[in-house]
Order: C-alpha cells, then sequence, then structure tokens
C-alpha cells in the first residue's frame, strides 16, 4: 500500500455505539491529521499530531476522542455522536508537523452516517 | 486571523475551453497559498502551491495559478480544461512567522463541472 489509507470507508452508526476510525500513512511522515468535510462548508481541522504528540485541538468535543500510537497510525474513537456530526473524515499526514511550507497528503477519507 | 474565499460554488464549462477559479484570502501575515483538487470518492490532492518567488504557479495537469499580493487573490487557470477535470477545487492558506502551527485554511470549494 502506499499514501495515505483508511478503514472503513464507509462507516452506519447509531448514537449510542463506538466505533473507531483507522488512518495509515506510508510515506514516512511526522505529521497527521483528522479533517472534517460536511455538505457545503469548509474542510475543518480537528486535530494535529507531531511525533505523536497532540499539538492542536481546535475544539473539538469530547465525543470525538483521537490516538496517534506512533506516527504512522492515527485513529479518531466516536461514541454517543450527534446526527449533525455525519460528515466525511479526512486523514492527512505531512513531512513535518508546524510547517507552513509542506504539502499534506490526504486518504480517501471515512464517510459516517449517525442514525 | 486568515480566511479564504472562493468567489464561485459551480463553474460549468464545455470541454476544451479555458476555465478559471477564483480565489481570494486575507491576512495579517505573510502566505503561503495551496489549490487542492477532490476526484468524487477520493481525497483531496495537490495541484500547486506558492510558497516564494515568481508569482505565476505551475502546477499538475496542466494547471497554473497566479499571486496577486495587490489584490490578495490566487486564481486557477487551465488553457483547455477536459472531462476528466470534473472535480471540487480547494484553496488554502498557512500562514508564515513564528507561532504558526502549519494550519491549513481552506475555502469553500469550487465545483467544476466539464460538459462534452
Amino acid at each position: 500500500e502506499t499514501g495515505v489509507t483508511q478503514t472503513p470507508r464507509h462507516l452506519v452508526m447509531g448514537m449510542t455505539n463506538k466505533k473507531s476510525l483507522k488512518c495509515e500513512q506510508h510515506l514516512g511522515h511526522n505529521a497527521m491529521y483528522w479533517y472534517k468535510q460536511s455538505a457545503k462548508k469548509p474542510l475543518e481541522l480537528m486535530f494535529v499530531y507531531n511525533f505523536k504528540e497532540q499539538t492542536e485541538n481546535n475544539s473539538v468535543p469530547s465525543r470525538f476522542s483521537p490516538e496517534c500510537p506512533n506516527s504512522s497510525h492515527l485513529f479518531l474513537h466516536l461514541h454517543t455522536l450527534q446526527p449533525e456530526d455525519s460528515a466525511l473524515y479526512l486523514c492527512a499526514s505531512s513531512r513535518r508537523g508546524g510547517a507552513a511550507t509542506d504539502t499534506q497528503y490526504f486518504g480517501p477519507g471515512t464517510r459516517l452516517t449517525v442514525l | 486571523a486568515q480566511s479564504v474565499t472562493q468567489l464561485d460554488s459551480q463553474v460549468p464549462v464545455f470541454e476544451e475551453a479555458p476555465v478559471e477559479l477564483r480565489c481570494n484570502y486575507s491576512s495579517s501575515v505573510s502566505v503561503y497559498l495551496f489549490w487542492y483538487v477532490q476526484y468524487p470518492n477520493q481525497g483531496l490532492q495537490l495541484l500547486l502551491k506558492y510558497l516564494s518567488g515568481s508569482t505565476l504557479v505551475k502546477g499538475i495537469n496542466g494547471f497554473e495559478a497566479e499571486f496577486n499580493k495587490s489584490q490578495t487573490s490566487f486564481h486557477l487557470r487551465k488553457p483547455s480544461v477536459h472531462i476528466s477535470d470534473t472535480a471540487e477545487y480547494f484553496c488554502a492558506v498557512s500562514g508564515s512567522g513564528s507561532g504558526n502551527t502549519g494550519k491549513l485554511i481552506f475555502g469553500q470549494g469550487t465545483t467544476l463541472q466539464v460538459k462534452p
């Protein structure tokens, strides 16, 4: 596998379920990101990790819990979600965290539907 | 604070015609500018970026963009589009200077619809 992969590609869950999204990057990068993409809205940055340490939490509700065990893997744990959390969740990576000039490489996303 | 405005939500164009997708930004610091493309059911892919130097930037798939500091714009152009260019296009900005976290601020996106 190359680039940035995300699993699952589609997820339907009830408001009381607990699920996790997984992201893996095969690029040797040190920074990883979670974004939320809702219809007709700009991409919203949720979390940034640099060398496994969280460097940004963009006021995300606690029902979203990220985990970064190493520089290649990033998880987003979901619990007690609301229907308005339905969106495409994109993972990205870049060579360096905090480097404004670096290109971010995106995965294909997980389409989440909360019933 | 930084912000990005993409002036057109949808741009329909016929195949082989030229196209321009407009992007304006606001920032109190020097900026770096990016255009990303998102094909259906895929993630975002970098088309091109402006960091410094020549204001005309060439990217992949025949796209180019021009940085205009006085007009705070970074419009994307292609002289002749193909059906395969049908996609969502995002303009984004990040800021230079100390304390910058590499955070990208995205515009709302422009849907390019290429018709045969």
